[in-house]
């Protein structure tokens, strides 16, 4: 079965600096893979996906991710955070449901505290 | 575009009751839709997924008969608590998608309390 690791459950950074946030699956093969945020009390926003291709990803709001098979690792990026980039992050892999669909299982977030 | 609506945002009931919760896909056709429930400080753990008009496929451990789920149309799906206790106090998500490889859009939850 599909796994997604994130292993810090609470990173703080200053407004400006840049920002890594780790994240690591395993999956048998070539994985799906997304990042989502949440804001507090909200749904997830889709921040950007992996299906193939090139293994540097860009997303929305200036973030990026990149894909490295060696390492199974996913992990998101971003030159110089704002203070609303502060929110929960999700990774997930995703695996092809019975209908066709990824069926995301989720890592256990990183939530980013941001300090100015 | 891809939007994608909860209803309600947060509803509070007494134990025993069953609640509706409804998730609309308002600018897409959803051939699937997903339902997710996340406990405080934790992960979106998936309960169930379905496509419309078919039933729906649950995780194990989820209990179908106390969750059911209708998707009666590309753009509605509707989750019911049914008997619901306090250990069903939750953020329910859904989500949603039009096809295969596509990306999910997600809702914005439903807080839902039983006293």
């Amino acid at each position: 079965a599909q796994s997604v690791t994130q292993p810090d459950i609470h990173i703080t950074v200053s407004e400006g600096a840049s920002l890594e946030l780790r994240c690591n699956y395993s999956y048998g093969a070539t994985p799906y893979l997304f990042w989502y945020v949440q804001s507090p009390g909200q749904g997830l926003q889709l921040l950007l996906k992996y299906f193939s291709g090139d293994t540097l990803v860009q997303g929305i709001k200036g973030f990026e991710a990149e894909f490295k098979r060696s390492q199974s690792s996913f992990n998101l990026r971003k030159p110089s955070v704002h203070w609303s980039d502060a929110a929960e992050y999700f990774c997930a892999v995703g695996l092809i449901s019975n209908f066709g669909n990824e069926k995301l299982t989720f890592g256990t977030g990183t939530r980013l505290t941001i300090i100015p | 575009g891809a939007v994608v609506s909860q209803h309600p945002s947060w509803v509070i009931c007494k134990s025993g009751t069953s609640v509706k919760i409804e998730c609309r896909s308002l600018d897409f056709q959803a051939t699937t839709m997903f339902w997710y429930r996340q406990f405080p400080k934790q992960s979106l753990m998936l309960m169930a997924t379905s496509n419309e008009g078919s039933k729906a496929t649950y995780e194990q451990g989820v209990e179908k008969d106390k969750f059911l789920i209708n998707h009666a149309s590309l753009t509605l799906s509707t989750l019911t608590v049914t008997s619901a206790h306090p250990e069903d106090s939750s953020f329910y998500i859904c989500s949603a998608s039009w096809g295969k490889t596509q990306p999910q859009h997600f809702g914005d939850g439903t807080r839902l309390s039983i006293l």
